[in-house]
């Protein structure tokens, strides 16, 4: 069936290097892939979302590159900072509105 | 801009009770509202897809007869939790859909089950 696969549990990192959290996807359809940031006690918000002419989405200084041929949708940024620490979930998308969440990355970023 | 609320932000309710959130769509017209759940240290289950003038879809796990929603018109929706347990505790998100890809959260209804 249709899943999303996020192998990082937690991922820890010094401030001011770089950050890649890992996201691939199982679907027979060709879906739209998003990341969620989810901040403490908060609601998931829209980070990115993917681009059927494979654009290269990008927001707040992270982005992601959805390739096919590997069913991957990476997030990266060259630069962490503090105020990135929190749950990064990646989610399959089809026509229809529902969307397949990841188990969920988070990251902690320390001084 | 798009926005989505949801109310009750927090409830509480006795184990075996039931309790109703809504979710209302502002500044978009809702074509589908998808019902999600998050259980403590868990990703986000999908319960339900409401599409206007469509049958409501559950996903496997879920029945209409825990969790009966009504999605009356294109801006709001609501979901009743029957008969809550302490494994019904958690995170409630509505997710709506303008048409396009976009998904628009609320802030969730978190339940606590006591």
């Amino acid at each position: 069936g249709d899943s999303v696969t996020q192998t990082e549990g937690l991922v820890t990192l010094t401030e001011g290097l770089p950050v890649m959290l890992n996201c691939t996807y199982q679907s027979t359809y060709s879906p739209f892939l998003f990341w969620y940031v989810q901040h403490l006690n908060e609601a998931p918000k829209l980070l990115l979302k993917s681009f059927t002419d494979n654009k290269r989405p990008e927001h707040q200084g992270f982005h992601a590159t959805l390739h096919k041929s590997s069913s991957s949708f990476h997030l990266q940024k060259s630069s962490a900072q503090l105020s990135d620490s929190a749950l990064y979930y990646c989610a399959w998308g089809y026509n229809q509105g529902k969307l397949i969440f990841g188990q969920g990355t988070k990251l902690s970023i320390k001084p | 801009g798009a926005l989505v609320y949801q109310y009750p932000r927090r409830t509480i309710c006795k184990s075996g009770t039931s309790m109703r959130m809504e979710c209302q769509a502002v500044g978009f017209q809702a074509t589908s509202v998808a019902w999600y759940r998050q259980s403590p240290q868990k990703t986000f289950e999908l319960i339900a897809l409401s599409t206007v003038n469509s049958a409501i879809k559950y996903e496997q796990n879920f029945t209409q007869e825990k969790f009966p929603i009504s999605h009356p018109n294109l801006s709001f929706s609501s979901m009743t939790v029957l008969n809550a347990y302490l494994e019904d505790r958690g995170l409630y998100l509505c997710g709506a859909r303008d048409g396009a890809t976009e998904v628009f959260f609320g802030k969730g209804t978190r339940l606590t089950v006591v």
